[in-house]
């Protein structure tokens, strides 16, 4: 079935550890998007990719690295962990026609402890 | 600085109409997303309107005023499914979107 995988599920994090969040596509969309949401807050941009190779930060890229080594696959990483990043990340991707649709994957909720 | 504004939350009774309201300030307009996110759920496309006007599609339609920063979103025949958060983002002149915080629609019996 097509779309976005996130992995994993959820996850309960240690404060200072160093955390992978996995998301892969496989609709061969060329823009990817790393979302994270809070309540009461909108969706907030951490990081993008425009195309493979490249990438770009967001609203609130802070303590977070992203890297577009191919098109399939958009990692984000937290190198030390605190507790302020406790949240439900979405990974997104969005096709090429005009409206550039988003379509996102199940999230991963993480908790920092 | 850019902002999106909607109602946090709505009730509203099964069969009968409801429209959501979204004002947006934002640098550069280049459309209007709605999505439907149910609880624990990621959210879905619903609408896109770059011009004004409405635009419909099923029971769901978003209409668009580009004169005076708003949308709505009306959603007919509502059924018990419909109880879920929707979503306005607006994608500004760097084409990212902006998110509004989402208002949360209780169907009600």
């Amino acid at each position: 079935i097509a779309g976005i995988t996130q992995a994993p599920t959820s996850q309960i994090l240690a404060a200072g550890r160093r955390m992978t969040l996995r998301c892969t596509q496989d609709m061969r969309h060329n823009a990817m998007y790393w979302y994270r949401q809070d309540l009461g807050l909108g969706l907030r941009l951490i990081h993008y990719s425009n195309t493979a190779g490249t990438t770009g930060k967001g609203e609130v890229p802070d303590g977070y690295s992203v890297s577009r080594a191919n098109t399939d696959d958009f990692p984000l990483t937290l190198a030390s962990a605190v507790p302020s990043q406790t949240s439900v990340y979405f990974c997104a991707s969005s096709d090429s026609t005009e409206s550039n649709i988003q379509y996102f994957g199940a999230g991963t909720r993480l908790s920092v402890l | 600085g850019q902002n999106i504004d909607q109602p946090t939350e709505m009730t509203a009774t099964e069969g009968a109409i409801v429209q959501i309201n979204c004002t947006y300030q934002t640098s550069g307009f280049n459309g209007l997303f709605w999505y439907q996110q149910h609880a624990g759920e990621a959210p879905t496309f619903l609408s896109y309107n770059v011009l004004d006007g409405l635009e419909e599609k099923g029971r769901f339609s978003s209409f668009l005023s580009r004169s005076k920063g708003y949308s709505y979103l009306l959603l007919k025949e509502l059924q018990m499914k419909d109880s879920a958060s929707y979503l306005c983002a607006v994608k500004d002149s760097n084409y990212q979107l902006i998110w509004g915080a989402g208002t949360k629609l209780i169907i009600k019996p």
